[in-house]
């Protein structure tokens, strides 16, 4: 089936504004993750979602990042009174879900460019 | 703590000469996972391996191979006969296995930027 999708691919946006950043994981899986990417460097863990609940957001840098995943599929992530340092890649991958002593391999979104002017 | 260090930032080659990208790991978990991605100059991170650490099998698939050393704490990545089409950013990855339900996020290094001339 279709992968990862992320929308938009490309947000421009001033200083102080509200943006939102949508992904849709590949069908049937469970556990969603977003990770941040500035320039030349890895991805950084945001948060991670398991069905509907946030099951880790040890990542998320301050009380201006927030995400949602109401109905355990599409997740949001929220940012609020955005500032310069924010701009980054936002990238969102997700995987099937197993219990028990296992990782499952993360499958990654084409990613949202943020650009705080 | 958990950490991955590529100690190359960039490497070029030339068309069809062999290439080996370094991955070195830190971490105090006895069960953990590596993983390799691609990352074009589209952006988009592409899923290459896998490897759990009970596994130390080395593994080839193409022109593709990788070197697993739990006794170096390394997992290098070998290309052979480098192709154009192979010019990329490369992360190497691990997480730690989940317990009770929760996963491991990965945590990634810095990259090597691969340029393969013609």
């Amino acid at each position: 089936g279709a992968g990862v999708s992320q929308t938009p691919s490309n947000k421009v946006t001033e200083k102080g504004k509200y943006v939102e950043l949508r992904c849709d994981p590949i069908s049937g899986h469970t556990a969603l993750y977003w990770y941040r990417q500035s320039l030349g460097q890895g991805p950084e863990f945001l948060i991670y979602f398991q069905g509907t609940g946030a099951a880790d957001d040890s990542g998320l840098p301050n009380d201006r990042f927030f995400a949602v995943r109401p109905e355990g599929s599409v997740s949001t992530l929220k940012i609020q009174r955005t500032e310069r340092g924010d701009s980054a890649v936002y990238l969102c991958a997700s995987s099937l879900y197993s219990r028990g002593l296992s990782t499952d391999t993360q499958y990654f979104g084409p990613g949202t460019r943020l650009t705080v002017l | 703590a958990q950490k991955v260090t590529q100690a190359q930032t960039e490497i070029s080659v030339v068309e069809k000469e062999d290439v080996t990208l370094d991955c070195v790991y830190e971490t105090r978990d006895t069960t953990y996972y590596l993983f390799w991605y691609k990352q074009p100059p589209s952006g988009e991170l592409v899923f290459l391996i896998r490897r759990n650490s009970f596994d130390e099998q080395n593994e080839i698939s193409g022109r593709y191979s990788w070197n697993f050393q739990k006794s170096t704490s390394s997992f290098n990545f070998t290309i052979t006969a480098s192709q154009v089409v192979d010019s990329a950013v490369y992360f190497c990855a691990l997480s730690e296995a989940g317990y009770g339900g929760s996963q491991g996020n990965l945590i990634f290094g810095k990259g090597t930027k691969l340029s393969v001339k013609p």
